[in-house]
């Protein structure tokens, strides 16, 4: 499985947008992006997923660099409910067995200042 | 719509009980998965089944087993418990089409003694 990298933490300002970098160089073309998050004594919460073309939800947005190599997670007014560990996670959608498989790396600690 | 309900939420045994985590979901979904997190680190996959009848290994499975008997429940089991099961535990759930997201309990706190 093709592995992702995030720092470990960071920290943002109350109402400001916060960009959550994940560097995943060897993606492979059937990689899916996904992003969970986990707000403390809770379990992961499906945040986005894409496979090539930026998404945006209602909870955030995922930009995807042209060759895949790294996205980045937005959350455009960050608010203190948002403090928690962000994961980015490939599934490969070429496998149906696979595909169905989330690893989950350390994530990013999301601090939020008042 | 419940989603996808754990019990216990928490739950002390001595080293050499047996147990059964009980993970239940009303989605109808195929695929259901067991995880575990230790302090300060991601999950990791223990079983996982893809429909009734249908389990296979994930990353950790030692030391537990599973089985799926319906679409709804897929409750996980420790025959022996040891200290080193000490974790927080996850049920997660998702249907099979496509790349959809998965579904996850609020998780079970296990210690064992």
């Amino acid at each position: 499985d093709a592995k992702t990298t995030q720092p470990n933490s960071m920290e943002s300002n109350e109402e400001e947008p916060v960009h959550l970098p994940c560097n995943h160089s060897t993606i492979s073309g059937t990689d899916y992006i996904h992003w969970y998050r986990q707000l403390p004594s809770q379990g992961p919460e499906y945040v986005i997923h894409g496979l090539t073309s930026n998404v945006n939800n209602r909870m955030a947005s995922l930009a995807i660099a042209e060759d895949r190599k790294s996205s980045t997670l937005i959350l455009h007014r960050a608010t203190l409910r948002d403090a928690a560990v962000y994961y980015c996670i490939l599934r490969d959608g070429s496998k149906v067995d696979s595909s169905y498989k989330l690893i989950f790396g350390s994530g990013t600690r999301l601090l939020v200042r008042p | 719509n419940a989603g996808v309900t754990q019990t216990p939420k928490f739950q002390v045994l001595k080293t050499g009980q047996s147990m059964t985590l009980q993970c239940a979901q009303d989605m109808n979904h195929e695929y259901m998965s067991w995880y575990r997190q230790d302090p300060g680190m991601g999950l990791r996959l223990i079983h996982y089944s893809v429909g009734a009848g249908i389990t296979d290994q994930g990353e950790v499975p030692n030391g537990y087993n599973v089985s799926r008997s319906t679409t709804e429940d897929f409750p996980l089991r420790l025959l022996s418990a040891a200290p080193s099961q000490t974790s927080v535990y996850f049920c997660a759930s998702r249907i099979t089409l496509g790349s959809q997201p998965q579904h996850f309990g609020d998780g079970t706190r296990l210690s064992i003694l």
